[in-house]
């Protein structure tokens, strides 16, 4: 099926950098996306979800945008601490109940002090 | 607070064995999902389930099987158990209701086939 991939499967930045993560997306049909958030021995977390009828949506100090023009989603984390340190995960899904997420392979952000 | 939970942590089985594991939900969500998680292949779904009794596959279910006699327990089955399963697994329980979607997910447990 199709699926969802990240563009660097690694991210290294200070603390107190902005960090970037980025996510492409291939099934047009996808509506609803989702960023998690993993720590090593621990399930995916939610961080911050978008809808496809938005473009920008912000949490606290995450930013989520979504580009379905180019299929293209990112995460935005400000002020970036070490306790942000795992991996992040974005996944997609059609709305209509019925149907899994799908997810991308993953990018492990290191925030160094 | 939602929660997840994956009978084991840890599991070591032999190649051959039939393996069971065991996720629970405490939310009353009618929909729930495993997962396997491998080094840079992410999270795979392998079979998810919408209701009691009912079962559906994902993308990668051959070697698996599922069972949801009840509305709170979705089990994973290994039928015959082979190194290539070796992996972290991960139960996840949905709740959907218009445009909200609660995706918990549990610790996993990591079973290694020797």
């Amino acid at each position: 099926g199709e699926s969802v991939g990240l563009h660097l499967p690694t991210l290294s930045v200070q603390e107190g950098d902005n960090s970037i993560i980025n996510c492409a997306y291939s099934n047009s049909a996808s509506d609803y996306f989702i960023w998690y958030k993993q720590e090593s021995g621990k399930g995916p977390q939610f961080i911050i979800d978008i809808r496809s009828n938005m473009d920008k949506r912000q949490g606290q100090r995450v930013t989520v945008l979504l580009n379905k023009t180019v299929k293209h989603l990112s995460l935005q984390i400000a002020a970036t601490q070490p306790g942000d340190s795992a991996v992040y995960f974005c996944a997609e899904k059609e709305v209509p109940q019925g149907t899994a997420l799908i997810f991308g392979k993953g990018t492990t952000l290191s925030v160094s002090s | 607070d939602v929660k997840v939970t994956q009978s084991s942590r840890y599991l070591v089985k032999r190649t051959g064995e039939k393996v069971f594991l065991e996720c629970v939900q405490d939310m009353d969500h009618e929909n729930m999902f495993w997962y396997r998680q491998d080094p840079g292949l992410g999270l795979r779904l392998i079979y998810f389930s919408y209701d009691v009794k009912m079962k559906e596959k994902g993308d990668i279910p051959e070697g698996y099987s599922v069972s949801r006699e009840k509305k709170e327990r979705f089990s994973l089955i290994l039928e015959s158990a082979s190194t290539n399963q070796t992996s972290m697994y991960l139960c996840a329980s949905v709740h959907e209701e218009g445009a909200f979607y609660g995706y918990t997910f549990g610790s996993g447990t990591r079973l290694t086939v020797v």
